[in-house]
């Protein structure tokens, strides 16, 4: 099974803010397989992004994924009141697909 | 965006089966090229993808899991269903369901707290 880690575990920020988060993954992942989740306390994963860097339906610009192999990154540009929440990444390269634990963004 | 909804008792004893049901509005459950997905978080930690089943019947499950799981799939009703029998307090979770596409789960349930406990 595919482990999938974030760091940093909890990011202190301010509103405006640019956020970088990473997701590294054990082995390495084919076909850019990877997506971001947020997710707000109390609701369920809303997607972000998928195979790495295409953005969801409705997901705003400031939200931008990149990398490739086993070093994966979510760039928040400047963080809105909203943003602040849990993110996780899913591997879906290899079976069964696996989530990380997730970076929690936090009002600094 | 269509929502789908878990359904199910909140409160499970151990040893027992944990049965929930995933209700899909619109025509997408019956006609569409779908995976639907049950997934899980427990309390304060990250999610697990439990299992899928398509439209057909067909299934493939989380191999730490499959000894316990059965799922199915009601096309006319627009659901689909998880059983989880001989459960223990390590499947106390939030339960969701979530269509899955090219292994992408979107969109999700709300979810559905499920405490096993006597």
């Amino acid at each position: 099974e595919t482990v999938v880690t974030h760091s940093p575990v909890t990011l202190s920020l301010s509103p405006g803010e640019r956020a970088t988060l990473s997701c590294m993954t054990s082995q390495t992942i084919r076909s850019n397989s990877i997506a971001w989740y947020q997710q707000r306390p109390g609701q369920a994963p809303r997607l972000l992004i998928y195979h790495t860097s295409t953005r969801a339906t409705g997901i705003p610009d400031r939200f931008s994924g990149s990398g490739a192999g086993t070093d994966f990154t979510l760039t928040i540009s400047r963080l809105e009141p909203e943003d602040f929440a849990v993110y996780f990444c899913l591997q879906y390269g290899s079976s069964p697909r696996t989530f990380g634990q997730g970076t929690k963004v936090e009002v600094k | 965006q269509e929502q789908l909804q878990e359904s199910g008792p909140g409160l499970v004893r151990p040893s027992e089966t944990l049965s929930l049901t995933c209700t899909v509005p619109g025509d997408s459950l019956r006609g569409g090229d779908y995976y639907w997905s049950w997934l899980r978080q427990p309390p304060g930690k990250g999610l697990e993808w439990i299992g899928y089943i398509f439209n057909s019947g067909a299934t493939f499950f989380n191999p730490s899991l499959k000894r316990r799981l059965t799922m199915s799939i009601d096309t006319a009703k627009s659901q689909f269903s998880l059983r989880l029998k001989s459960v223990t307090a390590a499947d106390t979770a939030v339960y969701y369901c979530a269509r899955d596409t090219a292994a992408i789960f979107d969109p999700w349930g709300p979810g559905l707290l499920v405490t096993v406990s006597s």
